[in-house]
Order: C-alpha cells, then structure tokens, then sequence
C-alpha cells in the first residue's frame, strides 16, 4: 500500500523567512503533485514534478523531486501572508492516469 | 485548460434522505473521474473510481450501495449519497485527468450537511 507522510504537518512562519516542506512516500513512483488549498474551498495545482531531479519554481515557492529517495520538498522562500493555506502533496499510483494519494497536508501559516 | 464543474456546492439534507452530486468536465472528455472525501483538518480520501460505461471501483470500506457512482456519459459523472446520516456530512470531491502533462482537474467541492 502506497503511503505518502507530509511534515512538518503544521508550520508557523514569519513574514520574509524561508522554510521546506518535506513529502516522503513509500514505493516506487515518478509522478508527485503538490496542491494548495484554502478554508472552504476546492484543490489548486501547484506543480507535476515527472522525473528524478525534476525542479519547478512559480512566484516565492519551489518543488523538487529524487524518486531513489522517494522524496520531494516544497521550499518557500521569502514568505508572504497570502501564501498561509494548507499545502498537499501527491503520488500516483503507477498507472498512466492512476489514483492519487495525498499526505497529510501541512497548515501553513504566515505571520506579519 | 480542463475545467471539471461541480454542484451543489453546499448542501443540506435531513437524516435519511439522498443527495446526489453533479460533476461534468466542461471542455474535455472525463474516461475517469475521482471520489474523494474530506473531513475537516484532513487530507483527501479516494472512495472510488468511475470509469465511463463501466461499475465503479470502490476502495476498502466504502459501502457501495450507499455511495452510487454513475458515469453514463463522457462529460458526467454521479455521486449520489444514498440514505444520508450525519456522519456523511463531509467535503466531497471529485476529479479528472486533464489530459495535459499527465495533471489532473478538480472540481470545486460540494460540503454536505446531513442533519
């Protein structure tokens, strides 16, 4: 059973800091996917990270993946208020378009 | 890009009664769609897997003949809650792979209320 374990599960920032979110997951996979979302409301994509070593950045946030270590990070850097959501990341399950398993979601929030 | 549309967003049903819930990708054919549940301060749960013109697959220990999926089209697929108890009461999800970069779209979420 695939199992995918988010921390820190619940993070309190300053404004202007940086910081990682760390996403281990169990078996082998190469596609990871992280989400943000906020209170009430529904999944936003942040990143696809398709192979080892694969890196995105959008805006203050950025993802990476070392499937051999079967981990990924979100760092964010610089961190502004509008970035507190609560921020999931996902592995398929092996197939070309397989179900999703989440972590446990990390609460982030960012103070002035 | 791919949208998938969902309603109700909120709904409120009495004990014992059934809501169904709509979710139709609006610009892309949707061969699959994905149940999720979500409780509050949790992650995300599958509860099942519909496949157009085919039975959905349930994961281990969602009741089936309580959660009926139907996907009798390409654009739609259901949800529907049958004999609600509070218990139910959950934010319920669905999406779609979009068919780009291997991404997948989700729905807009429905909070049911059973009372």
């Amino acid at each position: 059973e695939l199992k995918v374990e988010q921390n820190p599960l619940f993070l309190s920032m300053q404004e202007g800091k940086n910081y990682t979110i760390y996403c281990n997951y169990s078996t082998t996979s190469d596609r990871l996917y992280w989400y943000r979302q906020d209170p009430g409301k529904s999944l936003e994509s942040l990143f696809v990270l398709l192979s080892n070593g694969a890196v995105k950045q959008e805006g203050r946030l950025m993802a990476s993946l070392d499937t051999k270590a079967r981990l990924s990070t979100l760092h964010i850097t610089a961190a502004v208020h509008d970035l507190s959501a609560t921020y999931f990341c996902a592995v398929s399950g092996g197939t070309s378009y397989g179900k999703l398993t989440f972590g446990q979601g990390t609460i982030l929030t960012v103070h002035p | 890009g791919a949208v998938v549309s969902q309603h109700p967003s909120r709904v409120i049903c009495k004990s014992g009664t059934s809501v169904k819930i709509e979710c139709r990708s609006l610009d892309f054919q949707a061969t699959t769609m994905f149940w999720y549940r979500q409780f509050p301060k949790q992650s995300l749960m599958l509860m099942a897997t519909s496949n157009e013109g085919s039975k959905a697959t349930y994961e281990q220990g969602v009741e089936k003949d309580k959660f009926l999926i139907n996907h009798a089209s390409l654009t739609l697929s259901t949800l529907t809650v049958t004999s609600a108890h509070p218990e139910d009461s959950s934010f319920y999800i669905c999406s779609a792979p979009s068919g780009t970069n291997y991404g997948y779209t989700f729905g807009s979420g429905t909070r049911l209320t059973v009372v």
